[in-house]
């Protein structure tokens, strides 16, 4: 039972405009979040992360976002560059736990 | 710079042949991982070692093994391949100390089990 929900599988933007990544989870203990990118052929490289006593994060264009009465995050990239095209995945754990929980990826297509 | 490196970048096996995947860090990581990677699944956690010689199960540890002798070495053993375990498999290593387990990651082995 996948406890870190990506919904969309795939995101295609506009080079300038804003790509909004969405993720779900259902674990209240989750308390620490993070967003990696991945490249075809490599492995995931971490992007930005969140912890559940902030409701947001930012590190130059990409900002994330907490909320956790709804259970949900949220990766904003401002804007949108060629580079970013990739696939994201948001993972989530438990402090003191050694394990990261994985959603299923958004693959961002950014269209010149 | 974290390092994790993989033995191979690309694998064909045959079923029924034993296959080993070899993952190796430099940055003294006491925890490290092996990850599946699955079209529309994401990451699956195959097993992850906490310290030397200790090891647990992941959330898909069936028709795996694992070998963990060194700090800076860890092993994923299929003891007899077979076709549905033809996937992109992920090392990663951790420090226990980090905050929020960030997980730095090798550049993945493609297995094809015919």
């Amino acid at each position: 039972d996948q406890q870190v929900k990506q919904n969309s599988p795939s995101l295609s933007v506009q080079e300038g405009r804003i790509s909004i990544l969405n993720c779900d989870y259902t674990n209240s203990m989750f308390d620490y979040f993070l967003w990696y990118k991945k490249y075809p052929a490599e492995g995931p490289t971490f992007l930005i992360s969140i912890s559940s006593i902030k409701d947001k994060n930012e590190d130059g264009r990409f900002t994330v976002f907490l909320n956790k009465s709804a259970k949900h995050l949220s990766l904003h990239i401002v804007p949108s560059q060629p580079g970013d095209s990739a696939v994201y995945f948001c993972a989530a754990s438990v402090n003191g736990d050694y394990k990261l929980s994985f959603g299923a990826g958004t693959t961002v297509t950014v269209r010149a | 710079d974290v390092k994790v490196t993989q033995s191979s970048r690309y694998l064909v096996k045959r079923t029924g042949e034993k296959v080993f995947l070899e993952c190796v860090q430099d940055m003294d990581h006491e925890n490290m991982f092996w990850y599946r990677q699955d079209p529309g699944l994401g990451l699956r956690l195959i097993y992850f070692s906490y310290d030397v010689k200790m090891k647990e199960k992941g959330d898909i540890p069936e028709g795996y093994s694992v070998s963990r002798e060194k700090k800076e070495r860890f092993s994923l053993i299929l003891e007899s391949a077979s076709t549905n375990q033809t996937s992109m498999y992920l090392c990663a290593s951790s420090l226990t100390s980090r905050m929020g387990n960030e997980q730095f990651f090798g550049p993945g082995t493609r297995l094809t089990v015919l």
